[in-house]
């Protein structure tokens, strides 16, 4: 099946500073690659997303790239604020539309 | 239109004891999922479903079993619980081709 490697584990940035994690993925046939945000007691939120047919997407502070052939992506927030403090996740699709999650990036931003 | 909630918020349960976990979503999606995340932990699906009388085995089914009897409700069960089933449990649901993967707040489980 998929797996998805995430890296790094923690992240802590300078406010105002960028901050990028990465993942990799194994499954070439995966074709969607969404990022969630969560907060400490709180659901995963959806803050991005990603398909096969596009490299790049961007929404405000945060992009996210995609590079099929290496079989990797990555998340990049410039500009960060204290609010921006929380467990990322990546995940890519399997077979049957199965979400396939990361580990798991806790990112720190000290103001 | 209230997303995707889950019942109960809370529970504990003691060992060998069994429950039903509620998922319902008013999105009309096709596909639901039950994830399991551990402190600390990433988010591991355990079964899932493409459609109304569906299901399928994700990555750590065993212990569980589930049911998609109407498109809105995916119902999860704990036929006898064990310590190692202690966790936080999400239902998400989504739309065919990956797009708007929707959580519920999560169900918080203690088995003693």
């Amino acid at each position: 099946g998929e797996n998805v490697e995430q890296h790094p584990s923690t992240l802590s940035v300078q406010e105002g500073d960028s901050a990028v994690i990465k993942c990799t993925y194994s499954d070439s046939a995966s074709n969607y690659f969404p990022w969630y945000k969560q907060e400490l007691g709180k659901r995963p939120q959806l803050i991005i997303d990603i398909r096969s047919n596009v490299g790049e997407k961007k929404d405000q502070r945060i992009a996210v790239t995609l590079n099929k052939t290496a079989k990797h992506f990555s998340l990049h927030i410039t500009e960060t604020q204290p609010e921006d403090s929380a467990v990322y996740f990546c995940a890519a699709t399997a077979a049957g539309n199965k979400l396939t999650f990361g580990g798991g990036t806790r990112v720190l931003v000290k103001p | 239109n209230a997303g995707v909630t889950q019942t109960p918020k809370f529970r504990v349960l003691k060992t060998g004891q069994s429950m039903t976990l509620l998922c319902a979503q008013d999105m009309n999606h096709e596909y639901m999922y039950w994830y399991r995340q551990d402190p600390g932990m990433g988010l591991r699906l355990i079964h899932y479903s493409v459609g109304e009388g569906t299901t399928a085995k994700g990555e750590v089914p065993d212990g569980y079993n589930v049911s998609r009897l109407k498109k809105q409700n995916f119902l999860l069960g704990l036929e006898s619980a064990a310590p190692s089933q202690t966790s936080v449990y999400f239902c998400a649901s989504g739309m065919t081709g990956g797009a708007g993967r929707y959580f519920g707040p999560g169900t918080r489980l203690l088995v003693l």
